[in-house]
């Protein structure tokens, strides 16, 4: 199985702050997602292919990265932006998923 | 828009099975895979398994292999997932979830989720 290890496992921040979350592959993949998820709502896509936005997006939500290891970016914490984020690789079965990166104020 | 509507929470008893449906409206329900993730209270999300209701064949992670079943029916647009043999360790939110890309395996990230339904196993 492919192992996704996402770090850090929380982080806290203030409005207005960089923040910079890392997933790093066990091997080299390509199909690269991140996810948002709020308490008792499902999670939310925000990157897909490692770096695109779906429509809808705020632009502050970034991602990049090749290889074994990838980057999620939000350039400017909005107060809507609190929540746990997660990394999810579609390149072979099973399909896995970061252990999470919960964004506290 | 698509949507996809779970059927509501539940309790089941150790040993019992319990089926989940998952109805979706909007967009073509057939050529997209439809997967299943788990996320146990507390904790992180977990795919379990995944079908595209046109080849009807599911796949599913080694973990759950013969104690979990999921089907479509394109009549209805409706995906389920069956698990059999409860555990206390399954009590857990239970997604559905459409693959952003049509008709390929392993099935790409994800679009549009359910809104999860609880499945809780207690004695």
């Amino acid at each position: 199985d492919i192992q996704l290890t996402q770090f850090p496992s929380s982080l806290s921040a203030s409005i207005g702050d960089r923040v910079t979350i890392t997933c790093q592959a066990s091997q080299d993949i390509k199909d690269l997602y991140w996810y948002q998820q709020k308490p008792g709502i499902a999670p939310k896509l925000l990157i897909y292919d490692a770096s695109n936005l779906p429509t809808g997006v705020p632009s502050r939500f970034s991602g990049s990265g090749s290889g074994t290891r990838f980057t999620f970016t939000i350039s400017s914490l909005h107060p809507e932006d609190f929540a746990t984020y997660y990394c999810q690789q579609s390149d072979d079965f099973p399909l896995t998923f970061g252990g999470g990166t919960k964004v506290e104020i | 828009q698509v949507e996809l509507v779970q059927s509501g929470a539940e309790v089941k008893k150790p040993g019992s099975s319990v089926k989940v449906s998952c109805k979706a409206s909007g967009g073509i329900f057939s050529s997209y895979a439809i997967n299943w993730v788990r996320q146990a209270p507390g904790q992180g999300l977990e795919w379990m398994g995944a079908i595209i209701p046109l080849f009807g064949t599911a796949t599913y992670a080694q973990k759950f292999q013969g104690r979990v079943s999921i089907t479509a029916a394109e009549s209805t647009t409706t995906a389920y997932v069956e698990l059999m043999n409860l555990k206390s360790d399954d009590t857990a939110v239970y997604y559905c979830a459409r693959s952003m890309v049509r008709a390929v395996m392993p099935p790409s990230g994800f679009d549009y989720w359910g809104q999860g339904t609880l499945i809780t196993v207690s004695s």
